[in-house]
């Protein structure tokens, strides 16, 4: 069975700031989620990694295939980067697992 | 990209009682899914959405609490069955869409049970 971790659980940072989330899994894997989860509920799909690096904007996602694990950057954070990222790793079927969430919070 | 469309937003229902979710895609998916996040966790698969054939359900969750109906390629229904305070929960549909197989996903049920 696929473990994801996330580490922090919380993260507060001050706008201008640079953010890393960091999500480690167990299990090999087919491809690599970060999707982005509003106050209310709503997620928005961030980047689908199957390995190296892919940038949008001020965010950018990194794999590494052999190491089982990936991160998630914030460059120049900003208020409205408030809400909770998730990894999800992806397994035969399209199934996804979710690792538990950092809830971000970027002060003004 | 996708546009789901997921009713109700939210409901507060009585225990015993059943609620049914409609999720509505719009464009034409192999598969649909099927998530529960209950209050301060992840999301949780319950089950892959066929069309026409059964539901596949993960372990812990059982077609009798869950029933699924996937009549065509764009619309699915997850019935929330016999209800109690435990099944408070929020309840999202998603897809995956071709060729990147980017995730898409509902809005989201917020079921409150009483």
């Amino acid at each position: 069975k696929n473990e994801v971790e996330q580490s922090p659980q919380n993260l507060t940072a001050q706008e201008g700031e640079f953010i890393t989330i960091n999500c480690s899994y167990s299990v090999g894997i087919s491809a690599l989620h970060w999707l982005q989860q509003h106050p209310g509920g709503g997620i928005v799909s961030l980047f689908m990694l199957s390995s190296g690096k892919k940038k949008h904007g001020r965010l950018i996602a990194t794999i590494n295939i052999q190491e089982k694990h990936s991160s998630l950057h914030i460059t120049a954070s900003h208020p409205r980067d408030s809400a909770v990222y998730i990894c999800a790793t992806e397994a035969a079927g399209n199934k996804l697992t979710f690792g538990g969430g950092t809830r971000v919070l970027v002060k003004p | 990209s996708a546009v789901i469309s997921q009713k109700p937003s939210r409901d507060i229902c009585q225990r015993g009682t059943s609620l049914t979710i409609q999720c509505q895609v719009d464009s034409q998916v192999t598969m649909m899914f099927w998530y529960r996040q209950q209050p301060g966790q992840s999301l949780t698969l319950i089950a892959t959405a066929n069309q026409g054939s059964e539901a596949t359900y993960e372990s812990g969750f059982v077609i009798d609490k869950f029933p699924i109906s996937r009549p065509n390629l764009t619309f699915s229904t997850l019935t929330v069955s016999n209800m109690s305070p435990e099944d408070s929960s929020i309840y999202l549909c998603s897809v995956m869409l071709s060729p990147d197989l980017v995730a898409f996903f509902g809005q989201g049920t917020r079921l409150t049970v009483v």
